[in-house]
This record gives structure tokens, sequence and C-alpha cells, in this order.
């Protein structure tokens, strides 16, 4: 149970382009997802809460207009980074929290999106 | 702002032997303790978590302890296997409610064989 799914799970794209990031809870409903980015060799990096319906809580410093977060459903977020540069390339995750039992209090995380902007 | 300073930041073992990996966090409202393993190319995976009402918890050859005094908990490995070579990290939050969950910086583990 608590399986968090991430499409795709690489990426290449030019810069100037937007490039869009989906997460979905297969077996759960994820009131609350998480974006995180991961740097090499470094701890996860909060990028961004969002709850079902509203809009997504940025951490400072992340550029809310660059990257947009959408979370219409109980079981799907999205991230889009837009026009990606090569600072952007990373490797991005989700996770997410639910409701009742143990995905109240735990995230689940996504296996994770390598994004290499060239 | 809160955090959670973990160590060692790479951890070396021998096959069968124990790994221990400690953690601090500095909120003293914390409850809720995970402990997630990541292997490489691939996100985390919660492998055991304690709440703030127990001490210890075990799961097979993992267990994690708790000192909500000295605001102390650690990770312990026994019978260490090569694939046990990962990334741990821990992390503290307060539940319920929307509260953040701080993580630890990570512990990278080599298990040689």
């Amino acid at each position: 149970g608590a399986v968090v799914s991430q499409h795709p799970s690489w990426v290449i794209c030019k810069s100037g382009t937007s490039v869009k990031i989906e997460c979905r809870s297969l077996d759960f409903q994820a009131t609350t997802m998480f974006w995180y980015r991961q740097f090499p060799k470094q701890s996860l990096m909060l990028m961004a809460t969002s709850n079902e319906g509203s809009k997504a809580t940025y951490e400072q410093g992340v550029e809310k207009d660059k990257f947009l977060i959408n979370h219409a459903s109980l079981t799907l977020s999205t991230l889009t980074v837009t026009s990606a540069h090569p600072e952007d390339s990373s490797f991005y995750i989700c996770s997410a929290k639910g409701v009742g039992g143990t995905t109240t209090d735990t995230q689940y995380f996504g296996p994770g999106t390598r994004l290499t902007v060239l | 702002g809160e955090n959670v300073e973990q160590h060692p930041s790479t951890l070396s073992v021998q096959e069968g032997d124990s790994a221990v990996i400690k953690c601090t966090y500095s909120d003293s409202a914390s409850n809720y303790f995970p402990w997630y393993k990541q292997e490489l190319g691939k996100g985390p995976q919660l492998i055991i978590d304690i709440r703030s009402n127990v001490g210890e918890k075990k799961d097979q050859r993992i267990a994690v302890t708790l000192n909500k005094t000295a605001k102390h908990f650690s990770l312990h490995i026994t019978e260490t296997q090569p694939e046990d070579s990962a990334v741990y990290f821990c992390a503290a939050s307060r539940t319920p409610g929307g509260f953040k969950t701080i993580f630890g910086a990570g512990t990278r583990l080599f298990v040689k064989a």
C-alpha cells in the first residue's frame, strides 16, 4: 500500500522549453503533496507544498512562476518547469500524505524524475 | 528555524557488522520520526518510523530508538548486507496537522562484502 508514481522517470529538454512532471498516489487519496529537488549527494530540498484544490505554498527562494504546481485531484499533482534552463537540471521527487491509517502522518515518495536541460 | 542534524555523513562497515546512524532534532514538539532509505537514482522509501510515545521499535534487522529528553533518535541495522548500502535520511515532524517534515542531511552507508 501507499504507492506513489511519477512520470516521466527522466526527461531531456532544450533550454527555454517547459516540462511537466506528474505525481500520482495509486492506492490512497493524497490530501497533501510535496515537491522536492535533490542535487547530487545532497539532502531533499522542499520546493512547495500543495493541498488538493488550493494554491501551493512555496518555500522561500523558489520561484512560483517558474515552478507551477497544480493539485487538481486527490490523486494527482503536477509540477511544470517553465522556460527551463541548464541550472534547473536536477532530480525532482514528489511525496504524498493522505487521510487515514499510516498515510496521515507519513510522506510516501515517488521514484523521482531526472530532468536534464541542454 | 527547526533543524535535524544527522551523523555520520558517511559510514563504511563490513558485511555482518552493525551500523548506527544518529539524529538530533531541535523542535521539542516533534512527535513523529520516520527513517527513509534512498538507493541510487530512486526516491526515498520508508523503512521504519517511531512516535514519541514509544522508546524503541524493531523490524527484523532494523531498530530505532528515541530519547525525547535529549531529543535524539537513532537507527540501528544489524547483520548488515551489501544490499543495505544506500543513503539513509532521518526526519522529524509534528502530527497531526500541516507541519513541515524536517529531514536530516543523510548518511551514505557502504557495506563491504
